[in-house]
């Protein structure tokens, strides 16, 4: 079974610095994908980003990059240019590609971003 | 209409109730899944429907009933639940069988539940 590990159960920037979010998760599988998620307070889960494993470049959207070591099984998240906005829970998710891409996804137990005005 | 809309977002019942959990997807998806969030654990995933067949049951207890009647639609049937049950219940949904585009879920707001 696969397994998601968020070391940092909470993270403090100041606003418009460049905080990095850390994820490692383990898999026998050889092509999976990686999500990044935020739960903001109105609780929704909102996708940030995607990399699929078979892509070496690292996945990026706008602000939001990351950082996806597959050899080490690490998938950091970089928030650059932090915002008041940001503030939210963070997950690390993974999902399989086997079973027709019915697989839930297997999450993390987040880690709670504080942006410092 | 949002993407994935949950309701209520606040249940409150006690432990010999019959209450249900709604969840509509507005977005044309074929798959839909429940998930439970408890403080401090990950996300556990409780119940898949994919082309509205169940294809995974996470050794959920039966006191969780799930009912998909249409790729739109559904429903968390809860009956005799513990004060442990008590969690924010999520509902997703995403396309399968699609390529990477696929694999995204959409989530709704979820319903905040207690059980007293």
């Amino acid at each position: 079974a696969q397994t998601v590990t968020q070391s940092q159960p909470e993270m403090s920037v100041q606003e418009a610095e460049t905080v990095t979010l850390s994820c490692t998760y383990d898999t026998s599988e050889s092509d999976y994908y990686l999500f990044w998620y935020k739960q903001p307070p109105s609780r929704q889960m909102i996708l940030v980003i995607r990399q699929e494993a078979y892509k070496q470049q690292n996945a990026t959207e706008n602000r939001f990059s990351v950082n996806f070591q597959k050899a080490a099984k690490s998938f950091s998240l970089k928030i650059s240019d932090s915002q008041l906005g940001d503030a939210a829970m963070y997950f690390c998710a993974y999902r399989t590609t086997s079973g027709g891409g019915a697989d839930g996804l297997t999450f993390g137990k987040g880690t709670h971003l504080i942006i410092q005005p | 209409e949002t993407g994935v809309t949950q309701t209520p977002r606040h249940l409150v019942m006690g432990m010999t109730n019959k209450k249900s959990l709604k969840c509509e997807q507005h977005l044309g998806h074929n798959a839909m899944y429940w998930y439970k969030q408890s403080a401090k654990k990950p996300l556990e995933l409780m119940f898949v429907y994919s082309l509205e067949e169940r294809v995974e049951n996470n050794s959920v207890p039966s006191r969780f009933s799930p009912e998909c009647p249409n790729s739109s639609h559904l429903f968390l049937h809860l009956h005799t639940l513990q004060p442990e049950d008590s969690a924010l219940y999520l509902c997703a949904s995403s396309q399968v069988g699609a390529g990477p585009r696929g694999t995204e879920a959409f989530f709704g707001q979820g319903t905040r539940l207690t059980v007293v």
